[in-house]
């Protein structure tokens, strides 16, 4: 099946130091992807749409400078955590659809833990 | 997107069939019932979806009923492994850019 793969798997920063997420899509060309952040013990909660080539599209209440998403081409978005402080410590998920498979189902992939410390 | 409502946890036996139920009451007529499960510390994996019909694939089946405001996803043979977070989710369409909105979802266990 598709594979989307995720770097780095985990990873502790300082409180103020920011963070680099990426996502790619290793088999297939993604023109939307999608991040969530998850944290213990909740659902996923959808942070922002990526869209190749355009402006990512953030939900209600996710800031848009402090998580800055970009899509430059059709296997890679990333999502970069600015001005880390604890509370972004989260578990970070992206997924990705391709739109030439028959069953579009999303492709995850394995997330992110971010420790700010 | 239609939201849907499952029981927050349940058991089940290593071997048995697991029966995980979920309510849309809501759905419309082009919206998909979707099934993803999440292991501990993974990202979500995909296992069945449908629109009307029932559907069956190596992993489970899945059981609409003729109103489509319910669906029930079954584990023919539940094995420890099977124990995750299960999410039913209910998406327009099928095209790539529909963003997937997760609820609670279920937990199960698998108990030897």
């Amino acid at each position: 099946g598709a594979v989307v793969s995720q770097h780095p798997s985990r990873v502790i920063c300082k409180s103020g130091t920011s963070v680099k997420i990426e996502c790619r899509s290793l088999d297939f060309q993604a023109t939307t992807m999608f991040w969530y952040r998850q944290f213990p013990k909740q659902s996923l909660m959808l942070m922002a749409t990526s869209n190749e080539g355009s402006k990512a599209t953030y939900e209600q209440g996710v800031e848009k400078d402090k998580f800055l998403i970009n899509h430059a081409s059709l296997t890679l978005s990333t999502l970069t955590v600015t001005s880390a402080h604890p509370e972004d410590s989260s578990f970070y998920i992206c997924s990705a659809s391709s739109p030439d498979r028959v069953n579009t189902e999303a492709f995850f992939g394995q997330g992110t833990r971010l420790t700010v410390v | 997107d239609a939201k849907t409502t499952q029981p927050p946890s349940m058991d089940c036996a290593e071997g048995r069939a697991a029966n995980l139920p979920c309510n849309h009451s809501t759905i419309s007529g082009n919206e998909y019932v979707y099934w993803y499960r999440q292991i501990h510390s993974q990202g979500p994996q995909y296992i069945i979806h449908g629109l009307k019909n029932n559907e069956t694939n190596e992993m489970a089946s899945l059981i609409i009923t003729e109103d489509r405001k319910s669906s029930t996803l079954i584990l023919p043979h539940a094995t420890l492994r099977d124990t995750a977070v299960y999410y039913c989710i209910v998406r327009v369409g099928l095209a790539a850019g529909n963003k997937l909105t997760f609820g609670g979802g279920t937990r199960v266990l698998v108990k030897p």
